[in-house]
């Protein structure tokens, strides 16, 4: 079993909708959680970190953390077509390492 | 604006040729990365360099070897290439936190 698992979809919208983006991990000792957002033949982007539980808002952009059932989500609302693209949820135990378990990403299309 | 930058962009290998993948960052960062991306696998972390002069393996760091030339330079080599390792291959930097800055990546095939 993988430490993080994440759904490859592919999810496809509307444009407009309301989106949500999920993973699952096994191991109790991730702290920090990310999202990156992945263009076509583009590497990754950093688009949300939170510490710990919680909730964290950027703009469309919203990222929870729910550490009691090992469980994170990107909420995107008012999805445009330019927010199509693969998310990646990454996560490590320790600050400061770069050393990241990733997801297999999901592949997202927001139609017009 | 360059930030990371690797080379080749694309690239075709027989079995048993060797090659080195080049990256630079130009962002002054202490780290650097090497993840492959295959499909159904996400990304997994071949080496990392925590600072200049210092390299230690990642999850899948058989058959690969880095160099960290300086700062700014990262390679990262395949002695003998296989068919395990068609991918495509990513360098990352970083000052020191979990904000990575990718390249824009390398696709690789060995036949």
């Amino acid at each position: 079993q993988k430490e993080v698992e994440q759904d490859p979809g592919p999810l496809s919208v509307p444009e407009g909708a309301i989106v949500s983006l999920n993973c699952t991990y096994s191991n109790s000792a991730f702290q920090y959680f990310m999202w990156y957002r992945q263009y076509s033949r583009k590497g990754p982007e950093l688009l949300m970190y939170t510490y710990s539980s919680g909730n964290k808002e950027d703009g469309r952009f919203t990222a929870q953390v729910d550490k009691s059932s090992k469980y994170i989500s990107l909420f995107i609302r008012d999805s445009q077509p330019s927010d199509s693209a693969t998310y990646l949820c990454a996560m490590s135990p320790t600050s400061n390492t770069g050393k990241l378990i990733f997801g297999q990403g999901t592949t997202l299309q927001v139609k017009p | 604006n360059a930030g990371v930058t690797q080379t080749p962009k694309f690239q075709v290998l027989k079995t048993g040729q060797s090659m080195t993948l080049q990256c630079a960052q130009d962002m002054n960062h202490n780290s650097m990365y090497w993840y492959r991306q295959d499909p159904g696998m996400g990304l997994r972390l071949i080496y990392y360099s925590a600072s200049e002069g210092t390299t230690d393996k990642g999850e899948v760091p058989n058959g690969y070897n880095v160099s960290r030339l300086n700062k700014r330079e990262f390679s990262l080599r395949l002695e003998s290439a296989a068919p395990s390792q068609t991918s495509v291959y990513f360098c990352a930097s970083s000052d020191d936190n979990e904000k990575l800055f990718f390249g824009s990546g390398t696709q690789l095939s060995v036949l």
